[in-house]
This record gives structure tokens, C-alpha cells and sequence, in this order.
């Protein structure tokens, strides 16, 4: 089992481009997060899915975020246009529903500029 | 409004010394709290957790208790080595309803050789 897998690791981009962040679960996983990290806020849930569907999409910032996920193997984090702030590391999180702990991605570190 | 709070952004022990990392929530439905561990440019991975209908879970050198009562948790190391120094994240969720779960800040422990 490869684990979550994010791409890119790193990305660093100019204000005002539009930036894609991407995450494959582990095979069988039904549950999907994207979390933000930064100093002042630590971990932050940005959006849920369940089955493919968002559940809870009450922590993506704004407008600005969206998320995605066509299939059970792939979803998607887009930042258009993005922004200084959004320069944080970005942690997708695959789980079984139940089951007590998540595993997350390596991360992907986004730079704005 | 953090729920789940680490007051504590670091902390330094000598290899071998327990190594003790507090955690406070606020909201009384959580039920269920959990630990992460996180190396540099790597995702966080489940530790250890607990129920709240348990005051303490042990697995090997890690312990967490459970206070309900003044909405406390702690994870204690012992004894501790040069290959925990990692940032330890504090987790909570209510079980009752879907996954969410929410993080603390996280507490940067560095154990000295």
C-alpha cells in the first residue's frame, strides 16, 4: 500500500495564479480531508468528503478554494486566484469511516509570492 | 475559537526523562482524543488515543490520561529518546457524529541525547 499520495510536494507560484493540489487516497478509504497547516492556526479541516460527496465545506476559506473529487482514487484542491496568505502546507487525510485515526499525505508546501 | 488547545509550543527533555505533553478542550460532545506525531516534510501519523469512557490508555512508552472533569489530556513519554523529537498534535472528535476532527496547534518536543 503506497499511502496518501499528494502532489506536488512543493509549489511556488506568483499572486494571482491558480494553483491545483492533488491527492490520491489509499484503495478503499471512503473518507477524504484536506487540512491546511500553519504556525498560528495549526491543523485546520478545510473540507470533508464521504463517498465522493463534501459532507463539510465549512472551513474553505472562501470563494477563492474548491475542491473536488470525481472518483474514489483522486480529488483535487484549487486556490484561484491565490494569494500570500494561502502559503501553508496543505495535508490531504484518507480514512475508513469508522476507523479511529486517519492516514495523512506527505504534504504539499505552497509558497505564494 | 480554538476547541482543542496546546499551550505549550515547545518543549525540551533530556533522553531518558519522561516527557509530558498537555492538551485542553473546550467542548464538552467531544469523546474520543487523539494523538499525532509529525517529522519534518512528513505527514502526521496516528499515536495513541482514547475513549472518553477510559482515564488512561498505555502503549508502551506512551500513556495518555484523560481528565473530563477539567477537560484535560495529557501524553506522557517514558522514557523518552532522541527519536521522539517530532511536533505532537493533540486531537478530538464526537464520535456520535461524522469524523471530524480537530486539531490543536501542536507542541514541538525536543528530546537532547
Amino acid at each position: 500500500d503506497a499511502g496518501v499520495i499528494q502532489s506536488p510536494r512543493h509549489e511556488v507560484t506568483e499572486m494571482g495564479q491558480e494553483v491545483t493540489l492533488r491527492c490520491k487516497p489509499i484503495s478503499g478509504h471512503n473518507s477524504l480531508f484536506w487540512y491546511r497547516q500553519t504556525m498560528m492556526r495549526g491543523l485546520e479541516l478545510l473540507i470533508y468528503f464521504n463517498n465522493n460527496v463534501p459532507i463539510d465545506d465549512s472551513g474553505m476559506p472562501e470563494d477563492r478554494f474548491s475542491a473536488k473529487m470525481p472518483n474514489a482514487s483522486f480529488s483535487t484542491l484549487k486556490i484561484q486566484p491565490s494569494e500570500p496568505r494561502d502559503s501553508a502546507v496543505y495535508f490531504c487525510a484518507s480514512s475508513l469511516r469508522q476507523a479511529i485515526g486517519y492516514t495523512f499525505g506527505s504534504g504539499t508546501r505552497l509558497t505564494v509570492v | 475559537d480554538q476547541q482543542v488547545k496546546q499551550n505549550s509550543p515547545s518543549l525540551s527533555v533530556q533522553e531518558g526523562r519522561i516527557s509530558i505533553l498537555n492538551c485542553d478542550y473546550t467542548n464538552s460532545m467531544f469523546d474520543y482524543f487523539l494523538w499525532y506525531k509529525k517529522y519534518p516534510a512528513e505527514g502526521p501519523t496516528f499515536l495513541i488515543s482514547i475513549s472518553s469512557i477510559k482515564d488512561k490508555n498505555e502503549d508502551g512508552r506512551f500513556t495518555v490520561f484523560l481528565n473530563k472533569s477539567a477537560k484535560h489530556l495529557s501524553l506522557h513519554i517514558v522514557p523518552s529518546q532522541p527519536g521522539d523529537s517530532a511536533v505532537y498534535f493533540c486531537a478530538a472528535k464526537n464520535s456520535g457524529g461524522y469524523q471530524k476532527v480537530t486539531f490543536g496547534i501542536g507542541t514541538k518536543l525536543q528530546v537532547i541525547p
